[in-house]
Formats: C-alpha cells, sequence, structure tokens
C-alpha cells in the first residue's frame, strides 16, 4: 500500500511558541491531504482539506490563521501550529488518498504537547 | 450527508474466540466503507474497504467485513483473535469515487485476554 509519512513524530514546545508538522506522500502524488485532530480515546476530527497550488478549505470552527497549511508540491503538505497554546496539545495525523481512488493512507501521526 | 455509528465503544474477548465489531452507515450517496485499526499513538492502518464490488471483503490479518444494503451495516468480523488485535478500531464512511472526506465512527475498543 502507499505510504505517507510525518515529521516529527513527537514535539514538545513552549507556550506562544510555533510548531510546523510535515505530510509527505512517499511513494505517489497527492493533490489533495487531510488533516485531523485527535484527543485522547476520541474519534478523529477532521480540521482542514489541504490542495496542491490552492488554499486550504477549513472545517467549521477550525481557526485558520492559528493553523496554516500549506500545501507547496504534489508530496508535501504541512501544518503550522501558531502561538501554540496548551489546549494545542493533540495529536494531528494526516491522511492522502492514492491516484484517483477513495482509499485514504494515514501518515503515523504527530504528538504536540504545549508546556 | 453520511453518518457512522459503532455500537460498541469496548469489546472484550479472549484470545482463540470470535470477534464481532458493529458498524451501521447512512449515506446519501453510494458509499465506500473502511475499516481502520489504530494501535496506541500510531496513525491508522487500513484493514479493508468495500466499494460496490463483492459485499464479502477480506481484508489483512484475517479480518473481513460484509456489506449489508438492507441492514445499513458493515460488521468486522474475525475467526480467532489475537492478543495483537487489540487496538482501536474505526468504521469509516466515504461517497464512492472521490478522494472526499471521511466520516468517522467514535472508534471501537478490542480487549483480547488470555
Amino acid at each position: 500500500g502507499a505510504v505517507v509519512s510525518q515529521h516529527p513524530s513527537r514535539v514538545i514546545c513552549k507556550s506562544g511558541t510555533s510548531v510546523k508538522i510535515e505530510c509527505r506522500s512517499l511513494d505517489f502524488q497527492a493533490t489533495t491531504m487531510f488533516w485531523y485532530r485527535q484527543f485522547p480515546k476520541q474519534s478523529l476530527m477532521l480540521m482542514a482539506t489541504s490542495n496542491e497550488g490552492s488554499k486550504a478549505t477549513y472545517e467549521q470552527g477550525v481557526e485558520k490563521d492559528k493553523f496554516l497549511i500549506n500545501h507547496a508540491s504534489l508530496t508535501l503538505s504541512t501544518l503550522t501550529v501558531t502561538s501554540a497554546h496548551p489546549e494545542d496539545s493533540s495529536f494531528y495525523i494526516c491522511s492522502a488518498p492514492q491516484g484517483s481512488t477513495d482509499t485514504q493512507y494515514f501518515g503515523p501521526g504527530t504528538r504536540l504537547t504545549v508546556l | 450527508a453520511q453518518s457512522v455509528t459503532q455500537l460498541d465503544s469496548h469489546v472484550s474477548v479472549s484470545e482463540g474466540t470470535p470477534v464481532l465489531l458493529r458498524c451501521n452507515y447512512s449515506s446519501s450517496y453510494s458509499p465506500s466503507l473502511f475499516w481502520y485499526v489504530q494501535h496506541p499513538n500510531k496513525g491508522l492502518q487500513l484493514l479493508l474497504k468495500y466499494t460496490s464490488a463483492a459485499t464479502l471483503v477480506k481484508g489483512i490479518n484475517g479480518f473481513e467485513a460484509e456489506f449489508k444494503k438492507s441492514e445499513t451495516s458493515f460488521h468486522l468480523t474475525k475467526p480467532s483473535a489475537h492478543m495483537s488485535d487489540a487496538a482501536e478500531y474505526f468504521c469509516v464512511v466515504s461517497r464512492t469515487g472521490t478522494a472526499s472526506k471521511l466520516t468517522f465512527g467514535t472508534g471501537t475498543r478490542l480487549q483480547v485476554t488470555l
């Protein structure tokens, strides 16, 4: 199956700083990628759809100025959490569909802890 | 519009006994249905998917699921549980033929005991 990677796998930062998370499709191109947030013992919540070459589409209630998404190439999307606060601590996961199929492949996730 | 209901938040089975994780869905479109597994602090791994072909779908690690349109169900089964099956399982629906948003169920935690 297709492989999606995320970097870093774990990050700890101080309150007020910004953190960038990368999502890469390693063996396929993805014009669209998705970013999710998962709180402990809960399901995944879609935050935004990342579109290569255009603006991301954010879900209702997600602050676009706080969660900056850039999809600069067909294999890379980045999520930057700006001015992070402890309530932003969470598990962030990206996914990408391979080709014209509707099957999405998930990255291994990034655990963000804001002190 | 689409939604997914996972009927059990927690299922506990003994090793070697059958596993049944229940999922019901609703969709205004022709649905694609998926089961993903998530081990602690890991991403999601695709177990199997239904995309309007055979209604009985076989996946990895001995899992299978049957699409029943009349019952709007897509239950996940395995004949014999293994300790390594202990994880969180998500039933997911999307619109067939599009790389569209996924709608997740709330998850079922499978516990496997000796």
